[in-house]
């Protein structure tokens, strides 16, 4: 069965400074992978997706993944956080046919 | 129009009531998803529709029942339920049950007394 381990709970980073969240899957193959973002009591956003193709993956809000197989990762990053970005983040896998399975989440906090 | 919504933003109910939660998307996905989030948890699967027919059902209490009238409708009958299923429920679509790139609503939050 396929899993997906987010290991920070919680981050909390400077407004300005970058930003990465770390995302592991576990999975025979290699599946579909995304990171959503979801503000308090709000629906999730994508953010960004991984097929196939270049390992390296633009999003929207400034965001970008890579995708690792070796290290079957996936993780998020940002060059500079704005006060905005403060939220939840979950990473997402799903194999062909298959459901979803998100991550526990990591809680983004922003300081001014 | 890239949009799912959801009715009623919020609701309370009695544990005896039923009432019903209303999903709506225009994109012509022909999947269609409800998830259940507790606070501080990621979302879990509860239903998938594919083709207006139920796909997966993820082992739901039937007092949770799930109805696709269109492609462009997904409703949750709410019946009997308990304090504990109080949460946010969230409703997605995607182009296909393969492609499973999902547009999620903005949920319902519901409590239940």
């Amino acid at each position: 069965a396929q899993s997906v381990t987010q290991p920070d709970i919680h981050i909390t980073v400077s407004e300005g400074a970058s930003l990465e969240l770390r995302c592991n899957y576990s999975y025979g193959a290699t599946p579909y992978l995304f990171w959503y973002v979801q503000s308090p009591g709000q629906g999730l956003q994508l953010l960004l997706k991984y097929f196939s193709g270049d390992t390296l993956v633009q999003g929207i809000k400034g965001f970008e993944a890579e995708f690792k197989r070796s290290q079957s990762s996936f993780n998020l990053r940002k060059p500079s956080v704005h006060w905005s970005d403060a939220a939840e983040y979950f990473c997402a896998v799903c194999i062909i046919g298959g459901k979803s399975t998100f991550g526990d989440g990591t809680t983004l906090t922003v300081k001014p | 129009d890239t949009e799912v919504t959801q009715t009623p933003k919020h609701l309370v109910m009695g544990m005896t009531n039923k009432k019903s939660l209303k999903c709506e998307q225009h994109m012509g996905h022909r999947a269609m998803y409800w998830y259940k989030q507790k606070a501080k948890k990621p979302p879990e699967l509860m239903f998938v529709y594919s083709y207006e027919k139920l796909s997966i059902n993820e082992s739901v209490p039937s007092r949770f029942s799930p109805e696709c009238p269109n492609s462009s409708l997904l409703n949750l009958h709410l019946h009997a339920l308990q304090p504990e299923d109080s949460a946010l429920y969230l409703c997605a679509s995607s182009r296909l049950q393969d492609n499973n790139e999902q547009f999620f609503g903005p949920g319902t939050r519901l409590t239940v007394l």
